[in-house]
């Protein structure tokens, strides 16, 4: 497997509360992503980062905000969670010359 | 819009049998396009097709992209329990990437 590491894997929080969700690998790829996913849906992008400090929105990117200070982290961080943030999150890594794409364990994330 | 399609929702299947899943997309910028599995954890990597009638070959799972048609096509031959899951279908759209919904896939013994 990739090393990646997804923390936490599952927390509950209350509607309003900021959450912070993080994901750390150590194959020293550029590109890092943040997906969540829910039934009926499959996997939709949130956002995506192609190196420090360098990040973008994907398709459903409405209330999170993501930050890379290190090669190894993306953070996604849900500045005041709802109930429909309620999802699995998954991070995934790629390198610079391929789409492959290597998915984290996944953070499943309830907010009440 | 992107968007990726895939059918059929879900197939049951008996052990031995030969499955088909399709997968046809409607997008801007196709790059790429990726064939996943996921077993009730993180989905893990299959194929990836960026050429057209080329097909990929890992073991009794094979895949083919049509890029004129707009659509591709994931085998799985002599199905065994171990395959039962969900397959999820994605396309490269430059650093984007848009899935489908996936099909779920019960092999039956």
């Amino acid at each position: 497997d990739a090393g990646i590491t997804q923390s936490p894997r599952h927390k509950v929080t209350e509607t309003g509360t900021p959450v912070t969700l993080r994901c750390h690998q150590t194959e020293n790829h550029r590109y890092m992503y943040w997906y969540r996913q829910d039934p009926g849906h499959g996997l939709r992008l949130i956002h995506y980062s192609y190196g420090v400090k360098d990040t973008d929105k994907g398709e459903v990117s409405d209330g999170y905000s993501v930050s890379r200070s290190k090669t190894e982290d993306f953070l996604l961080t849900l500045e005041s969670a709802t109930s429909s943030q309620t999802s699995v999150y998954f991070c995934a890594i790629s390198g610079v010359h391929s789409y492959e794409q290597y998915f984290g364990p996944g953070t499943r994330l309830t907010v009440t | 819009e992107d968007k990726v399609v895939q059918s059929p929702l879900s197939l049951v299947v008996h052990e031995g049998d030969t499955v088909t899943l399709n997968c046809s997309y409607e997008v801007t910028n196709f790059r790429s396009l990726l064939w996943y599995k996921q077993e009730k954890k993180a989905p893990t990597f299959l194929f990836m097709l960026t050429s057209s009638g080329i097909e990929k070959k890992s073991g009794r799972l094979s895949s083919i992209l049509d890029k004129k048609e707009l659509f591709s096509i994931l085998n799985i031959t002599a199905t065994q329990t171990g395959d039962s899951a969900i397959y999820l279908c994605a396309v490269a759209t430059g650093n984007q990437f848009y899935f489908g919904t996936g099909t779920s896939l019960t092999v039956i013994p």
